[in-house]
């Protein structure tokens, strides 16, 4: 079946840009998505990018997208210690609007 | 707009107990409802979804139970509960016949069982 991975655990100093990967296998997504998890919180939707996109960028964050090797990162500029949290890379799985297929997240931690 | 409310935040039940966490979304009709379960702070597991009142579809096999008694309720359900069924739960939603759309979150319930 579908699936999307994600490295687990990702370490920065502050100030310092961030980035997270996340790799799929469903070549029909129109959509990727980042969620963001603030620790004992919801999920929020952080950005996301439409499938016929390379890149978007949205103030200190910049997603990319390679089509090609099924690739999507996540890159935080500058990053701070309220950017602290589990961050999931989520496809919508165009065969099934709702089966949603979720990455582990990336739990960033964004030491002083 | 849009807003979803989840309840309770936290409960600690005792094995053996029932259960029952709901879920409501204001400001659509005929949303898709999800249940999802969040073990160890990693990872979402799809437990249920719904496309419409009385309409539940079950992911994997489980000790719990969902029902849409209402087009913008969503139930989840145990009679007994079990030490495995601790975790964060998530209601979510997001527009009906529509592929692809963002799903939003409830804020969560924490189920200790103990």
């Amino acid at each position: 079946g579908e699936d999307v991975e994600q490295s687990l655990f990702l370490s920065v100093r502050e100030g310092d840009s961030s980035v997270i990967n996340c790799t799929y296998t469903d070549s029909s997504s129109t959509y990727l998505y980042w969620y963001k998890q603030e620790p004992g919180a919801g999920l929020q939707l952080l950005t996301y990018i439409f499938s016929n996109m390379d890149m978007k960028q949205d103030q200190r964050l910049t997603v990319l997208l390679n089509k090609k090797d099924k690739h999507l990162s996540l890159r935080i500029a500058d990053t701070q210690t309220g950017d602290s949290a589990i961050y999931f890379c989520a496809d919508p799985n165009a065969g099934n609007n709702r089966k949603l297929i979720w990455g582990l997240g990336t739990s960033l931690a964004v030491n002083p | 707009s849009q807003t979803i409310h989840q309840w309770p935040a936290t409960l600690v039940q005792p094995v053996g107990s029932p259960l029952s966490l709901e879920c409501t979304v204001e400001g659509t009709s005929n949303p898709n409802l999800y249940w999802y379960r969040q073990a160890a702070g990693r990872g979402l597991q799809l437990l249920f979804y719904s496309v419409g009142i009385g309409q539940i579809s079950s992911e994997v096999p489980q000790n719990l139970s969902a029902s849409r008694p209402q087009d913008r309720q969503f139930i989840l359900s145990s009679k007994k509960l079990l030490l495995s069924d601790s975790g964060f739960y998530l209601c979510a939603w997001n527009p009906g016949q529509t592929q692809g759309r963002t799903i939003y979150f409830g804020e969560g319930s924490w189920l200790t069982v103990v």
